[in-house]
């Protein structure tokens, strides 16, 4: 079956730093989308990415967050400037569209990034 | 914006007993109402979905109703196992607009234990 991916599993980094989380979308699937959840809390809607720019984007998502599809499999999401709390699992998803029974969204395993 | 509340927050069930999870959403235009299952250390797994043209939708030993007019929908798993342990997401997304992409606002989530 398939399924979305994502490296790494785990990102350390001291605040300050860029780290780029990459996710490999389902194949056939065109709407794309970062979530977060802080460690014990709900998951957090970040953006959500259809034809290569953004189609909508939460309060959360500010200038230090930024997406990119740079080729055809792999979708990804830069921090720029890490602070501390932007330590939480990041989680990838993928849909095949955004209506009727296409809509389903498909999560990745996640990345967990700590920021020291 | 929509607004999702899941009670309760835990729930531990003996083996072989039924849980029910409720939901409240606070957006009359949401129409499409998944329900994910996230296990320690990996991403939310889609367990069964309902959209607003149907009051109930069951598969096997878990189903969901979804109540418009007071606007919650419930999740039930009827014969619960151990392996039914886990963290359970509701979530709403609202209606459809355009061909971009929409996000999902997700409840707290509750954290089912199966006692054997």
């Amino acid at each position: 079956e398939p399924e979305v991916t994502q490296t790494p599993s785990h990102q350390v980094t001291q605040m300050g730093q860029e780290v780029i989380l990459r996710c490999v979308p389902i194949s056939n699937h065109l709407y794309f989308y970062w979530y977060r959840q802080i460690l014990g809390q709900k998951v957090e809607f970040l953006v959500s990415f259809y034809n290569n720019e953004i189609s909508e984007k939460s309060e959360i998502f500010d200038d230090q967050f930024s997406v990119e599809r740079p080729d055809g499999s792999n979708f990804t999401l830069k921090i720029r400037s890490t602070k501390l709390e932007d330590s939480a699992m990041y989680f990838c998803a993928s849909s095949e569209a955004a209506r009727d029974t296409e809509e389903t969204q498909y999560f990745g395993p996640g990345t967990r990034l700590l920021v020291l | 914006g929509e607004n999702v509340e899941q009670h309760p927050s835990t729930l531990s069930v003996q083996e072989g007993d039924s849980a029910v999870i409720k939901c409240t959403y606070s957006d009359s235009a949401s129409n499409y109402f998944p329900w994910y299952k996230q296990e320690l250390g990996k991403g939310p797994q889609l367990i069964i979905d309902i959209r607003s043209n149907v009051g109930e939708k069951k598969d096997q030993r878990i189903a969901v109703t979804l109540n418009k007019t007071a606007k919650h929908f419930s999740l039930h798993i009827t014969e619960t196992q151990p392996e039914d342990s886990a963290v359970y997401f509701c979530a709403a997304r609202a209606e459809y607009r355009d061909n971009y992409g929409q996000n999902f606002v997700f409840g707290p989530g509750t954290r089912l234990s199966v006692l054997p």
